[in-house]
């Protein structure tokens, strides 16, 4: 168990650029979650994969954020013409089994991002 | 829709005191209750968590937390602080699963010498 790894760690961009952030979960993982965490306010859940299959996403994902999970593994999260708004901290969880009591979230670090 | 409210964004305890962050809850339905702990630089780790049964939970690092109904809180307990305590604690909330947990604004713990 390797734990859920983010990358890259910090992204700092300029205002209308694109970035793309990778999340590797916990091998075997089914679900897979991304949150986001700005200043001096706890995490707010975007989106949410079991498997390759995108279940939710929350009002705050706007067309201008994508979330993919090709083949139940890794998942990327990107970011069109970026906004200084979207400046926060990007958290991937992961989790295994059916969703019941017993299940445990395991997050990355995180990825920084900074838009000038 | 769920909701967690956590009262005081800072708090200080000198090393030895007890540690008492307070959390109440919001829900329509019988909520999953679960305080996390951030450390700098690190990823959130779940410390413990309430589903059903016995309300006082234990969790790691020797912090417990009592799910009371009445008074719709999940208030987080430690009997003495720790120097390797200080870090940030989140309350947390979801209902039957943990497809979509909601936070909680977070509680920087001070830990004075």
């Amino acid at each position: 168990d390797t734990g859920v790894s983010q990358d890259p760690r910090h992204k700092i961009t300029k205002r209308g650029q694109n970035v793309t952030f990778r999340c590797d979960p916990i091998s075997e993982h089914n679900r897979l979650y991304w949150y986001r965490q700005t200043l001096g306010q706890g995490p707010e859940f975007l989106t949410y994969f079991q498997n390759e299959a995108q279940l939710e996403k929350s009002r705050l994902l706007s067309d201008r954020f994508s979330a993919e999970r090709p083949k139940g593994s890794f998942s990327t999260l990107e970011i069109q013409r970026t906004e200084q708004g979207d400046s926060a901290m990007y958290l991937c969880a992961s989790s295994g089994g059916t969703g019941g009591a017993n299940e445990k979230l395991f997050f990355g670090s995180g990825t920084q991002l900074s838009v000038l | 829709a769920q909701s967690v409210t956590q009262l005081g964004s800072h708090v200080s305890v000198s090393e030895g005191a007890l540690v008492l962050l307070r959390c109440n809850y919001s829900s329509s339905v019988p909520p999953y209750l679960f305080w996390y702990v951030q450390y700098p630089n690190q990823g959130l780790q779940l410390l413990l968590k309430y589903t059903t049964g016995a309300t006082l939970v234990k969790g790691i690092n020797g912090f417990e937390a009592e799910f009371k109904k009445s008074e719709t809180s999940f208030h987080l307990t430690k009997p003495s602080a720790h120097m390797s305590d200080a870090a940030e604690y989140f309350c947390a909330v979801a209902l039957g699963g943990y497809q979509k947990v909601t936070f909680g604004t977070g509680t920087k713990l001070q830990v004075i010498p």
